[in-house]
């Protein structure tokens, strides 16, 4: 069956702390994404890999960084967090041309 | 570039009434479409998707959808909700840019009457 896990599904951190947020996926999938989710905006893309220590930038890459150090895991990083950071979180992952499998998410807040 | 417009935040039917979410979205060429749901809490989950052939597709959970090109639109269907189909709705075009991205609407939150 097909999996996408996250870390936290819930995380405090403070402003101006660095946080990780680590997706992994067991499905060997070539693709993986970085979402953020706000009400009434849907799924904004962040960044985005199509191989391992490959990445690009989605639309909304400002105040981010990521990591794919190995194919089956992609980490975000918000190097100095702030509160407009509070949002949900999504990792998702999918083959060349598929469509795509998400995780449960990490809500993160920002205090 | 593409975009997708969902242009109900929110809707409520009853339970057995029938639904149909819209969805328009602005893409040169054939799109690639799709229908996630998300459930309160959840991740997203793929109802159905179009790449071509067949304008009208089946999905999971009884959803349907028909694509038409003259109106830009990916509508999606069911013939009689149930109570746990209340969750949030998400059309989504694909953006071919090194990997396939996909470009979301806003979605549609749907509430279930009993």
């Amino acid at each position: 069956d097909v999996k996408v896990t996250q870390s936290s599904r819930y995380l405090v951190k403070r402003t101006g702390e660095k946080v990780f947020l680590e997706c992994v996926q067991d499905m060997d999938h070539e693709n993986m994404f970085w979402y953020r989710q706000d009400p009434g905006l849907g799924l904004r893309l962040i960044y985005f890999s199509y191989d391992v220590k490959m990445k690009e930038k989605g639309d909304i890459p400002e105040g981010y960084s990521v990591s794919r150090e190995k194919k089956e895991r992609f980490s975000l990083i918000l190097e100095s967090a702030s509160t407009n950071q509070t949002s949900m979180y999504l990792c998702a992952s999918s083959l060349a041309e598929g469509e795509q499998y998400f995780g449960p998410g990490t809500r993160l807040t920002v205090t | 570039a593409q975009s997708v417009t969902q242009p109900d935040i929110h809707i409520t039917v009853s339970e057995g009434a029938s639904l149909e979410l819209r969805c328009n979205y602005s893409y040169g060429a054939t799109p690639y479409l799709f229908w996630y749901v998300q459930s309160p809490g959840q991740g997203l989950q793929l109802l159905l998707k179009y790449f071509s052939g067949d304008t009208l597709v089946q999905g999971i959970k009884g959803f349907e959808a028909e694509f038409k090109r003259s109106q830009s639109s990916f509508n999606l269907r069911k013939p009689s909700v149930h109570w746990s189909d209340a969750a949030e709705y998400f059309c989504a075009v694909a953006q071919f840019q090194g990997a396939q991205k996909l470009v979301f609407g806003q979605g549609t939150r749907l509430t279930i009457n009993p």
